[in-house]
């Protein structure tokens, strides 16, 4: 399984739009790149997946460049409700997808 | 949610005894995961299910056990238990390619 690495911590204001990036050097082909959201005292929820180019649903969007050896997960706008940890994972995901490995993930803190 | 329970919520309970918590879904999933979540560590696969009665080990498996005799249940048993399993306990199912995560347990072993 790829290892991540994004930031441990990132601040940011109400209305501004987030970027959080993750990088993940040793992806495989076949590998699928996932993003949690966790709110304190609840589990993991998803929130967005991209193979490659631009994934958008109506939470965020995902960048992912040709290469594949980073993604970068778009907040737009956001607001105080949207300070949650966020986990980018990294997984094939059919097959042998079956061991999910979280990071520590981002801090997201959103600011009046 | 994929219709998860988690029971107990919290439990508080003393070194060297054992513990079971159980795992509960409504969705027919056939993958399910125990997590624990410790503070600067994310969440840490502990096992995970492929089906009834097939099992296998995550990252933090030793000190824990987990059986599966039925689609819907999950559970994973402490045999011992030692004050470093003080955590919080997570968990999952897969459906395709999302995860579905339970509401936790929190476990406290003095």
């Amino acid at each position: 399984l790829a290892k991540t690495t994004q930031p441990i911590s990132m601040d940011s204001y109400e209305g501004q739009e987030v970027n959080i990036t993750c990088s993940h050097n040793n992806i495989a082909t076949n590998d699928y790149i996932t993003w949690y959201q966790q709110f304190p005292s609840q589990g993991p929820r998803f929130i967005i997946q991209g193979y490659k180019t631009k994934v958008t649903n109506e939470v965020a969007s995902l960048f992912i460049p040709a290469d594949r050896k980073s993604s970068t997960l778009s907040l737009p706008r956001v607001s105080l409700s949207d300070t949650a940890v966020y986990y980018c994972l990294v997984a094939l995901v059919s097959g042998g997808y079956n061991k999910l490995i979280f990071g520590a993930g981002t801090r997201l803190a959103v600011h009046p | 949610d994929a219709g998860i329970t988690q029971s107990p919520r919290h439990k508080v309970t003393e070194t060297g005894t054992p513990v079971t918590l159980r795992c509960h879904q409504t969705e027919n999933h056939r993958y399910m995961y125990w997590y624990r979540q410790d503070p600067g560590h994310g969440l840490r696969l502990i096992h995970y299910s492929y089906g009834v009665k097939d099992t296998d080990k995550g990252e933090v498996s030793d000190g824990y056990s987990v059986s599966r005799s039925k689609t819907e249940d999950f559970l994973l048993t402490l045999e011992s238990a030692t004050s470093s399993q003080t955590s919080v306990y997570f968990c999952a199912t897969r459906d395709r390619d999302e995860q579905y995560f339970g509401p936790g347990t929190r476990l406290t072993v003095t």
